[in-house]
């Protein structure tokens, strides 16, 4: 298994536009989790899918910030309209829903830029 | 609430100088902590979890209810130990569908 896979792994942009990451899950996982770490205030937690499901998105800075996930091996996170303070490196994670003994397993994460 | 809690950003340590990672918490419950480990240019990565009870790479850490501590330890540093280290906790209430709440993370750098 190749492990979380997300894309694109650097994004540059410039303030206002739209920026979508994408996250491809551990096959068989059934939980997703997109965090932002930034140097300031580490590694935050945005939001938490279950079976597809959005169970906790009260990390989502605000409205500019949306994610989706629309099937079991897919979720996207999107910024509309972007902004310089969005910077950050944008993690993915996955994990067995329900596994108690099972921890999460991150991607390689997205570098965001906005210029 | 859950609250983890990493005072130093940045530890610096020679090498074959002991090491201390420092981690406290927040949570009324039982949880389950853990260490992840960042090394450059690499994604985040398990190191250890205390229901293990293992060493990871010659680092122990220990879960203290008392103090509500989880201090990563290593009695000897090496420089391949430089990297980010974040502490992270889960709680009890439906263990297996919840997230894990991290600290800020500290960065250990050895040096030669």
């Amino acid at each position: 298994d190749a492990g979380v896979i997300q894309s694109p792994r650097h994004e540059v942009t410039e303030m206002g536009q739209e920026v979508t990451l994408r996250c491809k899950p551990i096959s068989g996982h059934n939980s997703l989790f997109w965090y932002r770490q930034t140097m300031m205030r580490g590694l935050e937690l945005l939001i938490y899918f279950n079976n597809n499901v959005p169970i906790d998105d009260s990390g989502m800075p605000e409205d500019r910030f949306s994610a989706k996930m629309p099937n079991a091996s897919f979720s996207t996170l999107k910024i509309q309209p972007s902004e310089p303070r969005d910077s950050a490196v944008y993690f993915c994670a996955s994990r067995t829903l329900g596994a108690y003994t099972d921890t999460q397993y991150f991607g390689p994460g997205t570098r965001l830029t906005v210029l | 609430a859950q609250r983890v809690t990493q005072p130093e950003k940045l530890l610096s340590v020679f090498k074959g100088a002991p090491v201390e990672l420092k981690c406290n918490y927040s949570y009324s419950g039982s949880p389950e902590l853990f260490w992840y480990v960042q090394y450059s240019r690499q994604r985040l990565q398990l190191l250890l979890r205390h229901i293990s009870r293992e060493s990871i790479k010659g680092f122990t850490a220990d879960l203290n209810k008392g103090e509500t501590s989880f201090h990563l330890k290593k009695p000897f540093a090496q420089e391949e130990d430089s990297a980010m280290y974040y502490c992270a906790l889960r709680g009890d209430e439906f263990r297996g569908n919840t997230p894990l709440v991290f600290g800020k993370g500290t960065r250990l750098s050895v040096i030669a």
